[in-house]
């Protein structure tokens, strides 16, 4: 089992361009994250879905947008890129149902700057 | 909502001692605590997680203990070892459903030999 796979590593994007940070999971997880980390910070939630087809904002959802069609892929797309999205981003997944949940597992995340 | 404090920001300590990191939450509610292992470059790894129905879990060197009352947890490591040295994260979440984890800001742990 590979996990959590992020891709791309590193990026260098210029303010005003897009992008998408791919997320893929091989262990047939129901709930999927994206989270944020900025240095010195622990983690923010920006959004999540708990399931394909369905997703919700979290914490700091702002200036990005995701999608869910399939179990396994859970994208994360930034539009007009800021300086302030410079940061490093983490996708996680966990299985759960109803009061029943297991841990999230990480990828090893995508560091991002803009300039 | 929650808001997760978490203390030192740093520590270090010799090779053989133990470490201590300690954690507040503000939900009453929150009835889940995991605590996260990231070293340089990688992913947090989940180390260890209790529930709000016990008061300490063990997993060999690593202990973590709940006070439901004060609203804190902690993470206790004996014996620390030079591959110790990592940031750990402290989070909370309710338990139910789906687990929106809140986490603190980190302690960043240097075991020197």
């Amino acid at each position: 089992n590979a996990g959590v796979t992020q891709t791309p590593k590193f990026r260098i994007l210029k303010i005003g361009q897009s992008m998408t940070l791919q997320c893929t999971q091989d262990m047939n997880h129901n709930y999927m994250y994206w989270y944020r980390q900025d240095p010195g910070m622990g983690l923010k939630l920006i959004y999540y879905s708990v399931g394909a087809g369905i997703t919700d904002k979290g914490e700091v959802p702002n200036g990005y947008n995701v999608s869910r069609s399939t179990t396994e892929d859970f994208p994360l797309r930034l539009e007009l890129a800021a300086p302030s999205q410079t940061s490093v981003y983490f996708c996680a997944s966990s299985w759960g149902q109803g009061y029943s949940n297991q841990p999230q597992h990480f990828g090893d995340g995508t560091r991002l700057s803009i300039l | 909502g929650e808001n997760v404090e978490q203390h030192p920001s740093t520590l270090s300590v010799q090779e053989g001692d133990s470490a201590v990191i300690k954690c507040t939450y503000s939900d009453s509610a929150s009835n889940y605590f995991p605590w996260y292992k990231q070293e340089l470059g990688k992913g947090p790894q989940l180390i260890i997680d209790i529930r709000s129905n016990v008061g300490e879990k063990k997993d060999q060197r690593i202990a973590v203990t709940l006070n439901k009352t004060a609203k804190h947890f902690s993470l206790h490591i004996t014996e620390t070892q030079p591959e110790d040295s990592a940031v750990y994260f402290c989070a909370a979440s309710k338990d139910t459903g789906f687990q929106k984890l809140v986490f603190g800001t980190g302690t960043r742990l240097l075991v020197s030999p």
